[in-house]
């Protein structure tokens, strides 16, 4: 158990609709990642968050955004949804932002993921 | 763009034999992670290499890691069927700091028979 917990676990949907994945980091840790997982693409970098403020943008399409809360739990919303966004969607934590050598050794820790299907 | 290669990426051993997994990239980087993934589970996280010539281990495994050849490697020693999951490589891009924007290689499946 990485202390990272993701909610919901699993979740079907219909195209055009709109979700939202909850994630609560582990105790402590002030960065919040989301990664996305698909057969095609494989493991992708979407976005990241350091103390409520978003820190790296990587393949997210702009009908998704995310945020985090002062309370550090972030949510992924994912709207007008198509068939092609049906994955595994992750959560990562890490104390901090990864930007300085106070990071030196450490690693981010995945959550368990929300598999999303859109029918 | 930075990329990550990884081979094989379908791996059927026998047990007891030795393999290793290859891993390379594009960018300059200092940083390579490997984890392990099981079947509809999360990542777990195996190795960390911060530097040239860094060598871990951790029981049957050990992970090393080149930066003048952009190459990291998976070793597999006496395989046991445990070890059957998907492993993944993933680079991050910064040098000197990180932002743990991981770019992962395809992921290679390991099948170990008895």
């Amino acid at each position: 158990d990485s202390g990272v917990t993701q909610t919901p676990k699993h979740l079907i949907t219909a195209t055009g609709q709109r979700v939202t994945l909850r994630c609560s980091p582990r105790s402590g840790d002030l960065s919040v990642y989301w990664y996305q997982q698909s057969l095609d693409q494989g493991l992708q970098f979407l976005i990241q968050y350091y103390n409520g403020e978003e820190r790296a943008k990587g393949n997210i399409l702009e009908r998704f955004s995310a945020q985090q809360f002062p309370d550090l739990h972030s949510e992924l919303n994912l709207s007008s949804l198509e068939l092609g966004d049906s994955a595994l969607y992750f959560c990562a934590s890490s104390p901090r932002g990864g930007g300085g050598p106070a990071d030196s050794g450490n690693t981010i820790y995945f959550g368990e993921g929300s598999w999303l299907t859109v029918v | 763009e930075l990329k990550v290669e990884q081979n094989p990426l379908f791996l059927s051993m026998q047990e007891g034999k030795n393999y290793t997994i290859y891993c390379n990239y594009s960018t300059t980087s200092d940083r390579l992670y490997w984890y392990r993934q099981d079947p509809g589970k999360s990542l777990e996280s195996l190795f960390v290499l911060l530097s040239n010539g860094a060598v871990k281990q951790e029981g049957r495994l050990m992970a090393s890691l080149d930066t003048k050849a952009r190459l990291s490697t998976l070793h597999i020693t006496a395989a046991v069927h445990d070890l059957s999951a998907t492993y993944f490589c993933a680079v991050d891009p910064r040098s000197g700091g990180s932002n743990y924007k991981l770019t992962f290689g395809k992921g290679t499946l390991l099948t170990v028979n008895p």
